[in-house]
């Protein structure tokens, strides 16, 4: 009875690959985010999402784009693969774009990018 | 550009003892402000939250203080347990045109919180 839940939890792989992300959520909510947190901790928005369309696109290389297939699933593809893409993405979600909807987290992918 | 300052990066507390987290902002636009707790491993989880109309807000052992005229509001952890080792994050969020924030959490830079038993 996992909220949010993303698949796979690590991902290691070769600069140059194409990756992806997936993340699904039972909460009913119609927002969804992608979230980067860096070997440091620090944790910054990438994209957001409500009602499958894109509402935050941050300061993120074109190689990242995200797929929101329908509102409980918001995917992450990333393209061409750095060793500066190498952290822990987290996928959250919230009831509505509110500013006091409590967004809750995913589990976590760890990117390992060799 | 750190919108959100977060202090100390690291606080060893003894159990009983009471933690402190200092965050700081400068956006004036700012206008909802939770804190995030997050465990090795995991992904954070919101643990209370405040808006700028209160000066401060409880919830069992931890409390949010905020001075809106200073741009600065804090999370204090009375009598802190072990289990309450953590990193925890400020976080702020704008209002913008309706109510929405448009779902814009920028988050300070966290803070490990260690309790020795």
């Amino acid at each position: 009875d996992t909220a949010v839940s993303q698949t796979p939890k690590y991902l290691v792989t070769q600069m140059g690959n194409d990756k992806s992300i997936k993340c699904e959520q039972n909460l009913g909510h119609d927002t969804m985010y992608w979230y980067k947190q860096d070997s440091k901790k620090f944790l910054k928005i990438m994209f957001s999402y409500n009602n499958k369309e894109l509402i935050i696109n941050e300061t993120v290389p074109n190689r990242f784009s995200p797929k929101s297939p329908d509102k409980a699933h918001l995917n992450l593809h990333i393209n061409s693969l750095e060793l500066g893409d190498s952290a822990v993405y987290f996928c959250a979600s919230s009831q509505s774009l509110t500013v006091t909807d409590t967004q809750y987290f995913g589990p976590g992918t760890r990117l390992t990018v060799l | 550009q750190q919108q959100v300052k977060q202090s100390p990066q690291s606080l060893i507390v003894q159990k009983g003892g009471i933690s402190i987290i200092n965050c700081a902002y400068e956006n004036t636009a700012f206008d909802y402000f939770p804190w995030y707790q997050q465990f090795p491993g995991k992904g954070p989880a919101l643990l209370i939250a405040i808006r700028p109309d209160v000066s401060e807000k409880k919830e069992g052992r931890f409390t949010i203080s905020f001075n809106k005229s200073a741009k600065q509001f804090s999370l204090h952890i009375m009598d802190s347990q072990p289990g309450d080792s953590a990193t925890y994050f400020c976080a702020a969020s704008p209002r913008g045109a309706g109510g929405t924030s448009y779902g814009k959490l920028t988050f300070g830079q966290g803070t490990i919180l260690t309790v020795h038993p």
